[in-house]
C-alpha cells in the first residue's frame, strides 16, 4: 500500500524557516517524480514544486522560486521542502505528492501538513 | 501560470447527471491530453478520479467519465450519489513542465 506521511508543520513568524518532510513506503521511491502541493485554508489546490526520480531536475511555482528548495534522499525514501522567508501567503497545508507512472500527473496523495505563518 | 477556470459550484438531484468544465489555454489543457480530475472531501486529501482526459484509475466507479475539447476539458458525473458531494479539481500540464490546477467546483447534491 503506498502511504505518504508528511511533517514538519507548524507556527513560524514571517520571514522564517521550515523543513518538511515526507517519509515515503509502499513503492520504489527512487523511481518516481515526486511534488508538493499546497491548499490555504478554505482555498484551492496549488502546485508548488516538482523533483525528479534522480534529483537532476526541479521545478518551482514563480511564487516560491528562491525561496523553497526540493530535496530528496533516496536512501531514505523521504522527500523534503525547505521553507525559507516565509510570508504570510505561505500559510497553507502543504500535500506530497506522488508522479504517477506511464502517464504525466499524479496519483497518490499524503494527509498534508499545516504550515501557518503569523507573528 | 494562472489557475485553469471552473465553475464555483454545480448541484444536481440524485441519480441524475452533472458535468463540471475546465478552461485552460493552448500552453496547458490545449497543448497535451494530461488532464487529470481530484475529488476532495473536507478535511481530506485528493483523490485521482481521472486522468489523462479519460482514463480512470482501478477503482474508480464508472460513474465518472472525462473529455476534452481544445483548450476545455469537462468531468461528468452520471447517477449522482449522495457521496459524490464534494469539491473537484482538475489539473493539466503546461508547456512550462509544470502543474497548473483548476480553481475548483463545489458538487452539491440536492
Amino acid at each position: 500500500e503506498v502511504q505518504l506521511v508528511e511533517s514538519g508543520g507548524g507556527l513560524v513568524q514571517p520571514g522564517g524557516s521550515l523543513r518538511l518532510s515526507c517519509a515515503a513506503s509502499g513503492f520504489t521511491f527512487s523511481t518516481y517524480w515526486m511534488h508538493w502541493v499546497r491548499q490555504a485554508p478554505g482555498k484551492g489546490l496549488v502546485w508548488v514544486s516538482s523533483i525528479s526520480s534522480d534529483v537532476s531536475i526541479t521545478r518551482y511555482t514563480d511564487s516560491v522560486s528562491g525561496r523553497f528548495t526540493i530535496s530528496r534522499d533516496n536512501a531514505k525514501n523521504t522527500l523534503y521542502l525547505q521553507m525559507d522567508s516565509l510570508r504570510a501567503e505561505d500559510t497553507a497545508v502543504y500535500f506530497c505528492v506522488r508522479g504517477a507512472s506511464g502517464w504525466i500527473g499524479t496519483d497518490y496523495w499524503g494527509q498534508g501538513t499545516l504550515v501557518t505563518v503569523s507573528s | 501560470q494562472s489557475a485553469l477556470t471552473q465553475p464555483a459550484s454545480v448541484s444536481g438531484s440524485p441519480g441524475q447527471s452533472i458535468t463540471i468544465s475546465c478552461t485552460g489555454t493552448s500552453s496547458d489543457v490545449g497543448a497535451y491530453n494530461s488532464v487529470s480530475w481530484y475529488q476532495q472531501h473536507p478535511g481530506k486529501a485528493p483523490k485521482l478520479m481521472i486522468y489523462d482526459v479519460s482514463n480512470r484509475p482501478s477503482g474508480v466507479s464508472n460513474r465518472f467519465s472525462g473529455s476534452k475539447s481544445g483548450s476545455t476539458a469537462s468531468l461528468t458525473i452520471s447517477g449522482l450519489q449522495a457521496e459524490d458531494e464534494a469539491d473537484y479539481y482538475c489539473a493539466s500540464y503546461t508547456t512550462s513542465f509544470t502543474y497548473v490546477f483548476g480553481t475548483g467546483t463545489k458538487v452539491t447534491v440536492l
